[in-house]
């Protein structure tokens, strides 16, 4: 099974501050036929379930605010929120869909300071 | 876009089993790869298995082998996720996911069922 560890597991940040959170996977989810890391982010809020905000590890799903982003390749991904928000208080998780048995990171808590 | 639509919560004594459904509606069903997850209290979701909706072929995790049967009726646009010889531990609230239509099912899920909370407890 593909490992996937996230950092760090919590995040406390101010309005409009810069978010970064990390996720690194247990071998690499980059396909060479394609060139494409199968790599997604989700968010998800208390009583829902997750929501996709990135997949192939930088594109971003409909809808979804051009505040988050998401790179790296190969083991080592990134997803990045330019300016907080009070509704971007969620759980984070990556999560790779390269091989079964598709894999969740354990998830960052991101919050307001 | 397909949306999901999930029966209710369920609670069920230690061994016992569990049928879980998921309607899509919405656009044509055979073109969506669903799968299933799981999500304990507090814990990342944790992939059970996929069915092909077109031909009801299945994949399951290594670790509910012999444990969970997904099966569909297409006349009602309908997967089910059957989880048996039930534990305290399967407590957790189930959902079904889609990918893009027409894509294999190692894709992204994009469209997510609200989830059903199943409760195992004697």
């Amino acid at each position: 099974d593909i490992v996937m560890t996230q950092s760090p597991d919590s995040l406390a940040l101010s309005l409009g501050e810069r978010a970064t959170i990390n996720c690194k996977s247990g071998q690499s989810v980059l396909y060479n036929s394609n060139n494409k890391n199968y790599l997604a982010w989700y968010q998800q809020k208390p009583r829902q379930p997750p929501q996709l905000l990135i997949y192939w590890a930088s594109t971003r799903a409909s809808g979804v605010p051009d505040r988050f982003s998401g790179s790296g390749s190969g083991t080592d991904f990134t997803l990045t929120i330019s300016s907080l928000q009070p509704e971007d208080v969620a759980v984070y998780y990556c999560h790779q869909y390269y091989d079964a048995p598709y894999t969740f990171g354990q998830g960052t808590k991101l919050e307001l300071k | 876009q397909v949306q999901l639509v999930q029966s209710g919560a369920e609670v069920k004594k230690p061994g016992a089993s569990v049928k879980v459904s998921c309607k899509a509606s919405g656009n044509s069903f055979n073109v969506y790869y669903i799968h299933w997850l799981r999500q304990a209290p507090g814990q990342g979701p944790e992939w059970m298995g996929w069915i092909n909706p077109s031909t009801g072929g299945t994949k399951y995790a290594g670790r509910f082998q012999g444990r969970v049967t997904l099966t569909r009726d297409t006349s009602v646009s309908t997967v089910y996720m059957e989880l048996s010889s039930l534990k305290s531990d399967d407590t957790a609230v189930y959902y079904c996911a889609s990918v893009p239509p027409l894509r294999p099912a190692d894709y992204h899920m994009d469209v997510w069922g609200k989830g059903t909370t199943v409760t195992v407890s004697s």
